[in-house]
């Protein structure tokens, strides 16, 4: 079966706009993750959604957002990007709690 | 606090000789645990996970990691490395949900001729 696809791979903007990610998660896989992968923070845990629902969210700021749709697709949203958003997005689904995983290759956003 | 430790930033081997990768978990639960490795520019894939089930788990591409819970630690290991196997590996501690997932700070594998 399909894998996690994350939409789009690369993306560029400037400061001060916003962005939109998109990421498809296994079929059957109801909870979706996003992590932000930096070099210097490594990888941190944005937020997760399950049916719909955000269930738990990682310390950022309001700026990221993001919402989960009946389909379990999910999308992340930042607002008034700014240069140190520049990251790796990483997006994962799972079938159940503690269960492994499943990563998507990200979206590489770079803020100029 | 719940934290994971892997324990080398960085381990240089030479193709054919055998690969550790270090992990260390602090909790008061036994989480599950897992292993991904992180080819450049590419996300991270599974390459074993351990549930409370065997200690000595066995992994794609030829890696095991054995659980020791009076060590509270999850080695990754290969008998013999393959330039294939250059690349970044992240261990992985879960608890609950996706938010007590928690990531090791990553160790950066690379092969000598």
């Amino acid at each position: 079966k399909a894998g996690v696809t994350q939409t789009p791979r690369y993306l560029i903007k400037t400061r001060g706009q916003q962005v939109t990610l998109s990421c498809s998660p296994i079929s059957g896989h109801r909870s979706v993750s996003w992590y932000q992968q930096t070099p210097g923070q490594g990888l941190q845990f944005l937020f997760e959604y399950f049916s719909e629902t955000q269930r738990n969210k990682g310390n950022f700021p309001g700026r990221f957002s993001g919402r989960q749709f009946s389909n379990s697709r999910s999308e992340m949203n930042v607002s008034t990007l700014e240069l140190g958003d520049s990251a790796l997005y990483l997006c994962a689904s799972s079938f159940l709690d503690k269960t492994e995983a499943f990563f998507g290759q990200g979206t590489r956003l770079t803020v100029v | 606090a719940q934290s994971v430790t892997q324990l080398d930033s960085h381990v240089s081997v030479s193709e054919g000789t055998p690969v550790l990768l270090r992990c260390n978990y602090s909790s008061s639960y036994s989480p599950s645990l897992f292993w991904y490795v992180q080819h450049p520019n590419k996300g991270l894939q599974l390459l074993l996970k351990y549930t409370s089930a065997a200690t000595l788990v066995k992994g794609i591409n030829g890696f095991e990691a054995e659980f020791k819970k009076s060590e509270t630690s999850f080695h990754l290991t290969k008998p013999s490395a393959h330039m294939s196997d250059a690349a970044e590996y992240f261990c992985v501690a879960s608890y609950s949900s996706a938010s007590k997932i928690i990531f090791g700070s990553g160790t950066r594998l690379s092969i000598r001729p």
